[in-house]
């Protein structure tokens, strides 16, 4: 059964940092993209990162370019996003997703206020 | 980037009766390889998106076959051939095909009448 558990989300003060992982099951996580999509609260989906295969290739919204990192470590099934310089409007549930688009974590919610 | 606008942004339909959601896209989505990379995704409260809908026309396991997706270029429609009540919640379209950015459409909420 294919599984993507989010975790590292919490409350921060604006301007700090956060380091979200996606821990991958039930796949072969190294022959797929991965995405990060956020959520904030009564709102509509916004995609936020991209990282190829290999994790060669990023690719960022230009809402968090600059401020976050994608990154993956396939010798460990898990995907990561670095987010620093936060923002109030960055406040959303993260997602995880696989480059299907058919598989997503439950989400770890990130709250940004002081 | 690619705008997706969704309508209508709120359909209360009676159960057993038909729904329809529109998305346009403001460029083509057929891609250079052929197809068109525009999904569909029904989120229920508190729930993860979940895909229904893949390539514009093709049915995720598991979905009943009163979903059905169609269209072509920039206009695309998301049928439900009886609404029943666990189709409640909020509907969006996503483009793969330019990207980056993937972009959603607003979403659409469907309550029962």
């Amino acid at each position: 059964e294919v599984q993507l558990v989010e975790s590292g989300g919490g409350l921060v003060q604006p301007g700090g940092s956060l380091r979200l992982s996606c821990a991958a099951s039930g796949f072969t996580f190294s022959v797929y993209a991965m995405n990060w999509v956020r959520q904030a609260p009564e709102k509509g989906l916004e995609w936020v990162s991209g990282i190829t295969e290999n994790g060669n290739k990023t690719y960022y919204a230009d809402s968090v370019k600059g401020r976050f990192t994608i990154s993956r470590e396939n010798s460990k099934n898990m995907l990561f996003l670095q987010l620093n310089s936060l923002r109030a409007e960055d406040t959303a549930i993260y997602y995880c997703a696989d480059s299907t688009w058919h598989n997503w974590g439950q989400g770890t919610l990130v709250t940004v206020s002081s | 980037d690619v705008v997706m606008t969704q309508s209508p942004l709120y359909l209360p339909v009676t159960l057993g009766q038909p729904a329809s959601i529109s998305c346009r896209s403001g460029q083509s989505l057929v891609h250079s390889d052929g197809n068109t990379y525009l999904n569909w995704f029904h989120q229920r409260p508190g729930q993860s998106p979940r895909r229904l809908i893949y390539k514009l026309s093709k049915r995720d396991s598991g979905v009943p076959d009163r979903f059905s997706g169609s269209g072509s270029g920039t206009d695309f429609t998301l049928r439900i051939s009886r609404v029943e009540a666990e189709d409640v919640g909020v509907y969006y379209c996503m483009q793969a095909t330019l990207w980056p950015p993937i972009t959603f459409g607003q979403g659409t909420r469907l309550d029962i009448k």
